[in-house]
């Protein structure tokens, strides 16, 4: 069936260095994407979001980046940070009404 | 924060009874999303509310059901619980029906024994 889905469940990361989580997704008809963080015992955060007539977006210290030839979208955090870590997911919507989550990369920060 | 606000926060219940869970939308939101996450999972869509009315339903049973009131608040409504609906239950609420961003409440933690 169609899913979202992360390449990788975990990602370690060396307190300052660039981080990339990547996402798969296979509904050629979605058409708005969004990344979220959970930290623990919380709710999804909004992060950023992009449309899919767009390749990039960029927000403060974030970038999604969109690829609907293989229908692949990322997530670069510039100079990561401690606050960093948490789980990361990324969502598409495949209709008005529904937002699909992958199951999710947990990114840890290491000092 | 998100100004979407869920109670109550824990919950605990016996397999075979009812819950209620309530979510206060960000002003200014007319819909209205409920999420079921399991742990270590993602959120899985079970329905959606606009204006008070269903528009959009996941692959759950009809022992989940929902309102939304005037005020756009919503509520989630299971029966017959099992031990499997153990989860984070999330609220989400949006400006319109559009591609438009989620903003999501805090969650409520439902264990079922």
């Amino acid at each position: 069936g169609e899913s979202v889905g992360l390449h990788l469940p975990t990602l370690s990361v060396q307190e300052g260095d660039n981080s990339i989580i990547n996402c798969a997704y296979s509904n050629s008809a979605s058409d708005y994407f969004i990344w979220y963080k959970q930290e623990s015992g919380k709710g999804p955060q909004f992060i950023i979001d992009i449309r899919s007539n767009m390749d990039k977006r960029q927000g403060q210290r974030v970038t999604v980046l969109l690829n609907k030839t293989v229908k692949h979208l990322s997530l670069q955090i510039a100079a990561t940070q401690p606050g960093d870590s948490a789980v990361y997911f990324c969502a598409e919507n495949r209709g008005d009404y529904k937002l699909s989550f992958g199951a999710g990369t947990t990114v840890t920060v290491r000092a | 924060e998100t100004g979407v606000t869920q109670s109550p926060t824990h919950l605990i219940k016996t397999r075979g009874q009812q819950v209620t869970l309530r979510c206060s939308s960000q002003s200014g939101h007319n819909t209205v999303s409920w999420y079921q996450q399991a742990l270590g999972q993602g959120p899985q869509f079970i329905f959606q509310y606009y204006r008070e009315e269903e528009n959009g339903r996941g692959n759950f049973p009809p022992r989940f059901s929902g309102l939304q009131f005037p005020n756009y608040s919503s509520e989630l409504n299971v029966n017959a619980l099992e031990l499997d609906d153990s989860a984070l239950y999330l609220c989400a609420s949006r400006p319109g029906q559009g591609n438009t961003e989620a903003f999501f409440g805090q969650g409520t933690r439902l264990t079922v024994v």
